[in-house]
């Protein structure tokens, strides 16, 4: 399979504790993006890397999360001291310059 | 910030029918796209466009580029169970096209009754 990587597919996690998401772009995608979608609405921007870079983040993304592309393949999207209101699909893409593709996404709980 | 409204919200129809949903913004959009979403997955382009007043096909599907650059349609004929799904359109903020984040509009959920 040559798209992108999602993992794990489900998470669910207690309020206060920490969770990790990592994503594995198509391989020659020099860019990557993290999305969230909550019940009933479209994806929400939060970051984008270009190679290892982070280029551009959200106001959603508040000091609780941390993104992180350390050599310009994968990267991690972790969550710390996760509140009910984390529960949604984070959805990590990719491209090099032409359509974005989409992961199937990480389904996180919060309970 | 922007925003897409997308209409109507959700769609029950019968195997066969056509189907034309909407999306309009309260800004100027450069690009347009469609994306379908299945339960359980990401989003998959449908159809892009790049110039208002543009026509675009696939397949059954059919797009349009509204002239005042504000709204977009998209149109599926004689539709088929594979169809359900939930639609976006989703589009580039601001006046530089290729800008590295999309916005989407809160979707278009269609239901298919065989």
């Amino acid at each position: 399979d040559t798209g992108v990587s999602q993992d794990p597919r489900h998470k669910i996690t207690k309020r206060g504790q920490n969770v990790t998401f990592r994503c594995d772009p198509i391989s020659e995608h020099n860019r990557l993006y993290w999305y969230r979608q909550t019940l009933g609405q479209g994806p929400e921007f939060l970051t984008y890397f270009q190679n290892e870079a982070q280029l551009e983040k959200s106001r959603l993304l508040s000091d609780r999360f941390s993104a992180e592309r350390p050599k310009g393949s994968f990267s991690t999207l972790e969550i710390q001291r996760t509140e009910q209101g984390d529960s949604a699909m984070y959805l990590c893409a990719s491209r090099y310059t032409g359509e974005l593709f989409f992961g199937e996404g990480s389904r996180l709980t919060v309970l | 910030g922007q925003q897409l409204n997308q209409s109507p919200q959700s769609m029950f129809i019968q195997e066969g029918e056509d189907v034309s949903m909407n999306c309009t913004s309260s800004s100027i959009f450069n690009t347009w796209l469609w994306y379908k979403q299945d339960p359980g997955e990401g989003p998959v382009l449908l159809i892009a466009l790049y110039k208002a007043g543009e026509l675009t096909s696939n397949g059954r599907l059919t797009a349009q580029f509204g002239i005042t650059r504000k709204d977009s349609f998209l149109n599926i004929s004689a539709s088929i169970p594979s169809d359900v799904g939930i639609y976006f359109c989703a589009g580039p903020p601001g006046w530089v096209q290729g800008a590295q984040k999309l916005v989407f509009g809160q979707g278009t959920r269609l239901t298919i009754n065989p």
